[in-house]
């Protein structure tokens, strides 16, 4: 079945410490990769995607994300984390050519704590 | 320039009853797309609705169903509520002029519990 797992449920980071959050994913072929963004009472806005091409992503806030298809991962991550970082992140995937959001899958998504 | 809004921002329901969620797209767009997201758990998509028709659906059950207005407005009804509604429904907005993957834009969503 089409997945896509975020392993880590909740990381505390201090501010201005790196961050690395973890997406795995299990398709038949490379789908299209998500990163979103949801804090409270608020929707989710999108940080990035990856179609296709370079594998280093560059999106919105200072965040990248790596695609690895040996290792079915397309982690985020920020060199630098604010306290306005904290939130909850969600990983999605698409089918490739699947014809729209329809076929959409969410991790369980990760919440991060940012600590002075 | 507004975002996506979304009302009611919360609502309480019992078993059985019917609900209306409605959603106002982001200014420029024509598309708006709705996902339930249950407690502790990532969005799952419902449906999406383009010039008034329901153009893709997910594994939701006929008692969800919706409509788009002439000015894009949407929808989301549910009938026969169940303890498993429960959730935060969140409308999302796009334009087609930028394809079927086209950046989605979400509003703050409409939290319903079913009691």
């Amino acid at each position: 079945a089409q997945s896509v797992t975020q392993p880590d449920i909740h990381i505390t980071v201090s501010e201005g410490a790196s961050l690395e959050l973890r997406c795995n994913y299990s398709y038949g072929a490379t789908p299209y990769l998500f990163w979103y963004v949801q804090s409270p009472g608020q929707g989710l806005q999108l940080l990035l995607k990856y179609f296709s091409g370079d594998t280093l992503v560059q999106g919105i806030k200072g965040f990248e994300a790596e695609f690895k298809r040996s290792q079915s991962s397309f982690n985020l991550r920020k060199p630098s984390v604010h306290w306005s970082d904290a939130a909850e992140y969600f990983c999605a995937g698409i089918p490739m050519n699947s014809g729209g959001y329809q076929k959409v899958t969410f991790g369980t998504g990760t919440k991060l704590q940012v600590i002075p | 320039d507004a975002g996506v809004t979304q009302s009611p921002t919360h609502l309480i329901k019992t078993r059985g009853q019917q609900v209306t969620l409605r959603c106002s797209p982001k200014s420029g767009h024509d598309t708006v797309s709705w996902y339930q997201q249950a407690l502790g758990q990532g969005p799952q998509f419902i449906f999406q609705y383009y010039e008034e028709e329901e153009r893709q659906r997910g594994n939701f059950p006929d008692r969800f169903s919706g409509h788009q207005f002439p000015n894009y407005s949407s929808e989301l009804n549910v009938n026969a509520l169940l303890l498993g509604d429960s959730a935060l429904y969140l409308c999302a907005s796009s334009s087609e002029r930028g394809g079927l993957y086209n950046e989605q834009f979400f509003g703050p969503g409409t939290r319903l519990t079913v009691l």
